[in-house]
Parts: C-alpha cells; sequence; structure tokens
C-alpha cells in the first residue's frame, strides 16, 4: 500500500517558536506537496516540489518555507509561528507523468494538526 | 480563473437513501476531475476520478459520480448512504497542462442520519 507520513499528528507551539513538519512517501514520487486546510477554505497549497533540492510557491507561501534534501521526505518549516497559522497541514505526493498510467490523483498523509498560542 | 465548486456545505441525508454530492467546475481546458473524502481528524483519501471515456465512473466504497461536460458537473452519488459515509467530500479538478495545479471545492460535509 501506498504510504505517506506526516511525523507529528497534533503540536502545539508558541508564538515565535520554530516549527518543523515532517513527511515522508514511500512511493518513490517526484512530486511532494504542502496544504493548509482551514473550515470554510478547503484546501490551499502552500509549496510543492518537483525533484530533489526543487520547490515552487504556491497560492500561501508567506511564513513558510521548506527542505527537499531526499526524494522521499519534504518538510515544512514556519520559522516563527504565528496563531494565524493554527491550522491543520496536509502533506500529499503523486507520481510523474501525463498520460493515462498516471492520471494525477495525490496520496495525502494524515495531517498534522498545529496550535500556536 | 480556474474554480470548483460545492454549492452545498452540508448535505442531510437518511440511511439508504440516495445521496448526491454537487460540484461543478468552471476551467480552460480538458480537466481530470476526482473526489476525494476526509474522516475527522484524517486525512484525504482518493475515491475516484474520470480522465476520459464513458460519464459515468465508478470508485470505491460504492460511490460513483457522473461527468457532464455540458453543464461542467462532476456530482458525486451513492444509491443508498451508509452512516458510515458521513464525513466530509472534496471535489478536484487539474488541467491536462499542469498535472500540479490542484483546484479544490471548499468541501461537503455530508451527515448520514441512521
Amino acid at each position: 500500500d501506498v504510504k505517506v507520513t506526516q511525523s507529528s499528528r497534533y503540536l502545539v507551539k508558541r508564538t515565535g517558536e520554530k516549527v518543523f513538519l515532517e513527511c515522508v512517501q514511500d512511493m518513490d514520487h517526484e512530486n511532494m506537496f504542502w496544504y493548509r486546510q482551514d473550515p470554510g477554505l478547503g484546501l490551499r497549497l502552500i509549496y510543492f516540489s518537483y525533484d530533489v533540492k526543487m520547490k515552487e510557491k504556491g497560492d500561501i507561501p508567506e511564513g513558510y518555507s521548506v527542505s527537499r534534501e531526499k526524494k522521499e521526505r519534504f518538510s515544512l518549516i514556519l520559522e516563527s509561528a504565528s496563531t494565524n497559522q493554527t491550522s491543520m497541514y496536509l502533506c500529499a505526493s503523486r507520481g510523474t507523468g501525463t498520460g493515462l498510467s498516471n492520471t494525477g490523483e495525490l496520496f495525502f498523509g494524515e495531517g498534522s494538526r498545529l496550535t500556536v498560542l | 480563473a480556474q474554480s470548483v465548486a460545492q454549492p452545498e456545505d452540508q448535505v442531510n441525508v437518511a440511511e439508504g437513501n440516495p445521496l448526491t454530492v454537487k460540484c461543478t467546475y468552471s476551467v480552460s481546458g480538458n480537466p481530470y476531475l476526482f473526489w476525494y473524502v476526509q474522516y475527522p481528524n484524517r486525512g484525504l483519501q482518493f475515491l475516484l476520478k474520470y480522465i476520459t471515456g464513458d460519464n459515468l465512473v465508478k470508485g470505491s466504497y460504492g460511490f460513483e459520480a457522473e461527468f457532464n461536460k455540458s453543464q461542467t458537473s462532476f456530482h458525486l452519488k451513492k444509491p443508498s448512504a451508509l452512516v458510515s459515509d458521513s464525513a466530509l467530500y472534496f471535489c478536484a479538478v487539474i488541467l491536462r497542462h499542469n498535472f500540479n495545479k490542484f483546484y479544490f471545492g471548499s468541501g461537503t460535509k455530508l451527515n448520514v442520519k441512521p
């Protein structure tokens, strides 16, 4: 079975702390994503990575950075957490290819619920 | 601008009755369409997708969805709802020239009452 693992399910941090959210996938996927989920707003893309050391900004990158040093691991970093970053964070991955053999579905982790006090 | 709409924040249905969760989209180009389900405090799970071919696609847990190109819709359906189907459902679209850009709807909460 395919698996995307997020290291922390629940975190509580204080304003100004540095926060690391880790994500590992075992499917040898090239593409990895970090989304933020808030009630009524659906899923919003923070960053994605299409290869090791490569990254692109999504719709809401402000206040976040990412790191992809190995193919299977994609980290989301909050340099200085703020209360408005309290949210559910979802990591996802997908393989590469545009033919019918890879039709694009994302595989999600279980989510990391972050509370910033 | 590309967008996906799920016009109902919440859908209530009695167990055993048919259910429909609506999704419409507005995109330029040919879309691939997806439905995902999310149980409380969990990640999203893939349910089904439309790529090409038959407009009626079948997916996991007895769900199906019908692609209607003229109405730009992709409604999720199930003939007989179960209490365990209660969850949050997301419709998503990607375009064939950019598989890394997913457009998600805002989600519909399905409540199935016994």
